[in-house]
């Protein structure tokens, strides 16, 4: 079946540091990969997303780009902020009914934490 | 602008007590579902509903039943709860009907729900 492996946590960095994130993942088909955050004590909100091979997707300064070849959608920002501090978690999005629903398959979530 | 609302935020139940956790969206959306979230787990599909009147059983259904009561609303029930549901319950939405793998799901900001 479909799985997602992350990079583990927790990840502490300074403000302004560069962030790097590992997901790499194994699935039939051509899935689309997603990045959700979740912010203390809230649900998951979208990131940003790529549909097929060599898509990027990026929003408020991260990015990730899908890498068929490798099998990975790595989470990226140059420059993080305390505001950065979350649970972000990979996902893929597999087909389960006619209907179009999606059965989102999540990683274990990575903590990161951003000191002044 | 209240998207997925989910209630209780919190509740303690004894062993073999029975609840309801409420969900609605506002947004339309024609497919829900109902995800747990535990450590080192990522979140888990419990159940998922297409569209009004259908629903289907997700990665781990066992102990939980659901009702989707109208469009908007989605409930999942324990009959008898358990040590082991002890757990983070979110529900999600998203507009469904259409074969593009791209839809994001909205989540509500989870039911924390300890069994004693």
């Amino acid at each position: 079946g479909n799985s997602v492996t992350q990079m583990e946590g927790p990840v502490t960095l300074s403000e302004e540091a560069f962030l790097t994130i590992n997901c790499t993942y194994t699935a039939t088909g051509y899935p689309s990969l997603f990045w959700y955050v979740q912010y203390p004590g809230e649900g998951l909100q979208l990131l940003l997303k790529a549909t097929k091979a060599d898509d990027k997707g990026s929003n408020k300064g991260f990015e990730a780009t899908y890498r068929k070849e490798t099998t990975s959608f790595h989470l990226e920002k140059g420059s993080v902020q305390v505001s950065d501090s979350a649970v972000y978690f990979c996902a893929l999005s597999d087909f389960i009914s006619n209907f179009g629903n999606e059965k989102l398959t999540f990683g274990t979530g990575t903590r990161l934490t951003i000191i002044p | 602008n209240a998207g997925v609302t989910q209630t209780p935020k919190f509740q303690v139940l004894k062993t073999g007590q029975s609840m309801t956790l409420q969900c609605a969206q506002d947004m339309n959306h024609n497919s829900m579902y109902w995800y747990r979230q535990d450590p080192g787990m990522g979140l888990r599909l419990i159940y998922y509903s297409a569209s009004e009147g259908t629903t289907d059983k997700g990665e781990v259904p066992n102990g939980y039943n659901v009702s989707r009561l109208n469009k908007r609303e989605f409930s999942l029930r324990l009959e008898s709860a358990a040590p082991s549901q002890t757990s983070v319950y979110f529900c999600a939405s998203s507009e469904g009907r259409t074969k593009i793998s791209n839809q994001p799901q909205h989540f509500g900001d989870g039911t924390r729900l300890s069994i004693l």
